[in-house]
C-alpha cells in the first residue's frame, strides 16, 4: 500500500482565498484524522471521521474550516477564508482501529 | 481526560551514545501507548506501541520502550544512536475507544 496521501505538499495563497487540502486515506482504514501542527500550539487533532461519518469535530478552530468525506477512499479539509494564522502543516492519518494511526507527509500552508 | 508529558523540548547526543527520551502520561485506565518519530518535512512514523503484557517493547529502528505503571512513564531508548536518528519524537496515549493524546514532542539533535 502507498500509505496515506496528501495533496499538495505545498501550499501558498493569499488571505481570504479559499484552500483545500486532500487526503486519500489506506485502503480499509475506518478511521481518519485531521491534525494541524504549530510550532506554538503542537500536533492537534481537528476532526475524526469513522466509516466517512464525522465523529468529533470539537478540535475545528472555527466556521472556516470545514471537512468532508465523501467516501472511503478521499477526505477534503477547506479553509474558507484562509488567514495568515491558519499557516500550518496540515496531516492526515488513518487507521484500522483509531488507536494505531498512519500518517501522511502533510501539507505545509502558507497564508500570506 | 488524557495526557502526555514529554519533560524534554530539546536534546543533544552525541553519535554512539546511548539515548532515553522521557514520557509521562494521566490516564484513568490502562493505556495505549506510543512513540512516533517525525524526520524533517515528514508525517509522523510509528516506531513502537503498547498495549498490554511485555512492559518492555521493541520498535523499529533499534529503539525500544519500557511501560512503567507505577510512575506513568513510558520512556523511549536508544542504546547506540545514529546520526539519522536526528528528528523530533512524540510520545502519544490512548485507550479502547479513546482518542490519542500527543505530547509536545522532543527534538533529538546528534553531534558527529
Amino acid at each position: 500500500d502507498a500509505g496515506v496521501i496528501q495533496s499538495p505538499r505545498h501550499e501558498v495563497t493569499e488571505m481570504g482565498q479559499e484552500v483545500t487540502l486532500r487526503c486519500k486515506p489506506i485502503s480499509g482504514h475506518d478511521y481518519l484524522f485531521w491534525y494541524r501542527q504549530t510550532m506554538m500550539r503542537g500536533l492537534e487533532l481537528l476532526i475524526y471521521f469513522n466509516n466517512n461519518v464525522p465523529i468529533d469535530d470539537s478540535g475545528m478552530p472555527e466556521d472556516r474550516f470545514s471537512a468532508k468525506m465523501p467516501n472511503a477512499s478521499f477526505s477534503t479539509l477547506k479553509i474558507q477564508p484562509s488567514e495568515p494564522r491558519d499557516s500550518a502543516v496540515y496531516f492526515c492519518a488513518s487507521s484500522p482501529t483509531k488507536n494505531i494511526q498512519y500518517f501522511g507527509a502533510g501539507t505545509r500552508l502558507s497564508v500570506l | 481526560a488524557q495526557s502526555v508529558t514529554q519533560p524534554d523540548i530539546h536534546i543533544t547526543v552525541s553519535e554512539g551514545a546511548s539515548l532515553e527520551l522521557r514520557c509521562n502520561y494521566s490516564y484513568g485506565a490502562t493505556p495505549y501507548l506510543f512513540w512516533y518519530v517525525q524526520s524533517p518535512g515528514q508525517g509522523l512514523q510509528l516506531l513502537l506501541k503498547y498495549f498490554s503484557g511485555d512492559t518492555l517493547v521493541q520498535g523499529i529502528k533499534g529503539f525500544e520502550a519500557e511501560f512503567k505503571r507505577s510512575q506513568s512513564s513510558f520512556n523511549l531508548r536508544k542504546p547506540s544512536v545514529h546520526w539519522s536518528d536526528a528528528a523530533e519524537y512524540f510520545c502519544a496515549v490512548g485507550g479502547s475507544g479513546d482518542d490519542m493524546r500527543f505530547g509536545a514532542g522532543t527534538r533529538l539533535t546528534v553531534k558527529p
